[in-house]
């Protein structure tokens, strides 16, 4: 079974560029996280969705920064005119819905550099 | 003040040692708590559960003290592959939100030979 993919693994881009990095969740889960992790700091929440909704984007920036879970597909983070301080490591994690916070699964992570 | 404090360390330890690690949390609406480990340049990975009655899973134990608002993690005969950075991890939201997570910023161990 494969685990929660996302891609790409590293991306670059220019201040001004967009970002967009994909997130495939698990088998059978239809709830995926998205968390960022500065340099030397903890994950921090950005977005939960589900399948066509944004269910809690409290830890979301107001500007740039957009999230979607389509029918079909991966879920995307779009990260518009970026900023050297949008460098991370972005993490998307996913769940069945039904269990505890201890089913949930983390995917490899999106590096994404601003030069 | 941080949602979930930790020390950062870093520990660094003999094999064969014993270590703790210690966090505390600030929302005592806090429902749900978990040790993470994340290697480097990796995503993390549950490692455990923390109840109340504490709980054991071989060579690491955890502990949580509600009143305190307290998190432990004890690892005895410290292997060279338990050398990562460890996550203080609470789940404050329940409900639908299970999975909004708040982790602390980790503490770095290193085993050594």
């Amino acid at each position: 079974n494969a685990g929660v993919m996302q891609n790409p693994r590293h991306l670059v881009r220019r201040r001004g560029q967009e970002a967009r990095l994909r997130c495939s969740p698990m088998k059978g889960h239809s709830h995926v996280y998205w968390y960022r992790q500065l340099p030397e700091e903890g994950l921090k929440f950005m977005v939960y969705l589900q399948k066509e909704n944004i269910i809690d984007e409290s830890g979301m920036p107001k500007e740039r920064f957009s999230a979607e879970f389509p029918k079909e597909g991966p879920s995307i983070l779009r990260i518009q005119q970026v900023v050297r301080g949008d460098s991370a490591a972005y993490f998307c994690a996913s769940s069945r819905g039904t269990g505890g916070p201890g089913e949930l699964f983390f995917g490899e992570g999106s590096r994404l550099t601003v030069l | 003040r941080k949602e979930v404090e930790q020390d950062p360390g870093p520990f660094n330890v003999p094999e064969g040692a014993t270590v703790a690690f210690n966090c505390t949390y600030s929302n005592s609406a806090s429902q749900s708590f978990f040790w993470y480990r994340q290697d480097c340049r990796k995503e993390p990975k549950l490692l455990m559960s923390v109840y109340s009655s504490g709980n054991e899973d071989g060579r690491f134990t955890a502990q949580l003290n509600r009143a305190s608002q307290y998190i432990s993690l004890l690892i005895r005969d410290s292997k060279l592959s338990d050398s990562a950075t460890y996550l203080c991890v609470v789940n404050a939201a329940g409900g639908t939100s299970y999975g909004k997570l708040t982790f602390g910023q980790g503490t770095i161990l290193t085993v050594h030979p």
